[in-house]
């Protein structure tokens, strides 16, 4: 499984947009790119999956680059609410279901 | 709105006891799955399952033990718990195709004491 490197904390203020950059070097041609959200005292929740170039939901987009080593969870104009640990997950699409999670970015959105 | 519940959200043991954690979930969902949660450390996967009386070992299994009589029923034991078990436990559901879309219950924080 690729692993996967996230800057450990940001920072952000209300109304801003925010990019979560999650390297993956040695991402294979099979490995899907998954998002995760962690509120406090609460289990993660699935934002997104992409296998490369552009993902949009209601959430939030995902930008993957031609070469796949990196990619870029956007959240536009966060909101106090968006205070939390994001996740990035690297792997075969579905894998049985077994996701390993990394540290994850916590970010932090500021009034 | 799928629905993942556990048994409790507190639960404070002491060294040796026999613990059950369990976890329900209403959407019909074939896998089922058990973490650890610490700080430093992340989510970790500890058993999983993919269908009645079925279980695999996920990353850190030591320690634990897993039952699955019944589809939407999930359960975590340990046998006999150590303070190093003190942690937060999380339950999640999930089903083909999109396994890797789980849904997560809000978590045991569990205390050995």
């Amino acid at each position: 499984l690729a692993k996967t490197t996230q800057p450990i904390s940001m920072d952000s203020y209300e109304g801003q947009e925010v990019n979560i950059t999650c390297s993956h070097n040695n991402i294979a041609t099979n490995d899907y790119i998954t998002w995760y959200q962690q509120f406090p005292s609460q289990g993660p929740r699935f934002i997104i999956q992409g296998y490369k170039t552009k993902v949009t939901n209601e959430v939030a987009s995902l930008f993957i680059p031609a070469d796949r080593k990196s990619s870029t969870l956007s959240l536009p104009r966060v909101s106090l609410s968006d205070t939390a640990v994001y996740y990035c997950l690297v792997g075969v699409k579905n894998q049985g279901g077994k996701l390993i999670f990394g540290q994850g970015t916590e970010l932090s959105v500021k009034p | 709105d799928v629905k993942v519940t556990q048994s409790s959200r507190y639960l404070v043991k002491r060294t040796g006891e026999k613990v059950f954690l369990e976890c329900v979930q209403d959407m019909d969902h074939e896998n089922m799955f058990w973490y650890r949660q610490d700080p430093g450390l992340g989510l970790r996967l500890i058993y999983f399952s993919y269908d009645v009386k079925m279980k695999e070992k996920g990353d850190i299994p030591e320690g634990y033990s897993v039952s699955r009589e019944k589809k939407e029923r999930f359960s975590l034991i340990l046998e006999s718990a150590s303070t190093n078990q003190t942690s937060m436990y999380l339950c999640a559901s999930g089903s083909a195709p999109r396994e890797y879309e789980q849904y997560f219950g809000p978590g045991t924080r569990l205390t050995v004491t």
